[in-house]
């Protein structure tokens, strides 16, 4: 079976950088598209990015584009999400989801990470 | 990108009732719709895809239904275990969007 692991996560002030982790095992990486997704205290889940299985396409909600950039490393089965100019607002638990089923453009998750908290406060 | 919107926002019934929630998109997303569900501290669970078909492992008291921009999760007969968040999720863009959640509570 599939299993994500993230880490990373901790406290930072705005402005600051952070780089989260997802260590992948089970199955075979290299064929697994991912992706980050992450749920702010008490609210709902908000898609942050996904990469191919190559690492060569990536795709970033606008709410992260120009600050976030999602890498992987497929010779050590892990993803990554390099967070700068961090702001209140990306306080979340990030979760880690491989992609199920698409439609072509994108698909939804059918394996999760635990998730890691970042709190980005002063 | 594509508005999702749930509701009920919460909803409550007792052990052993059908329930039905509703999602609907802001643009026709064809059957491109997944539903999960979430327990406090837990991460989400793939419940339903592409509208209708259910996930392996997953009790057959759930299911989906609906196309183009309105869709519904049943629960036929509702148990304690069922007590959880339920979420929508389109992906027929490249942008994946989630509904804000459906709370179901027990009496």
């Amino acid at each position: 079976e599939v299993q994500l692991l993230e880490s990373g996560g901790g406290l930072v002030q705005p402005g600051g950088s952070l780089r989260l982790s997802c260590g992948v095992s089970g199955g075979t990486f290299n064929n697994y598209v991912i992706a980050w997704v992450r749920q702010a205290p008490g609210k709902g889940l908000e898609w942050v990015s996904t990469i191919n299985t190559g690492g060569d396409s990536t795709h970033y909600a606008d709410s992260v584009k120009g600050r976030f950039t999602i890498s992987r490393d497929n010779s050590k089965n892990t993803l990554y999400l390099q967070m700068n100019s961090l702001r209140a607002e990306d306080t979340a638990v990030y979760y880690c989801a491989k992609e199920g089923h698409s439609s072509g453009d994108c698909g939804n998750f059918d394996y999760w990470g635990q998730g890691t908290l970042v709190t980005v406060s002063s | 990108d594509i508005q999702m919107t749930q509701s009920p926002s919460t909803l409550s019934a007792s052990v052993g009732d059908r329930v039905t929630m509703t999602c609907r998109a802001s643009q026709r997303i064809s059957n491109w719709l997944a539903w999960y569900q979430q327990k406090p501290g837990k991460a989400p669970k793939l419940l339903i895809y592409e509208a209708s078909s259910l996930e392996s492992g997953v009790p057959s008291r759930f299911s989906g239904s609906g196309s183009g921009t309105e869709f519904t999760l049943t629960i036929t007969s509702l148990q304690p275990d069922d007590s959880a968040t339920y979420y929508c999720q389109q992906y027929n863009s490249y942008s994946p969007t989630f509904g804000q959640g459906t709370k179901v509570e027990i009496k």
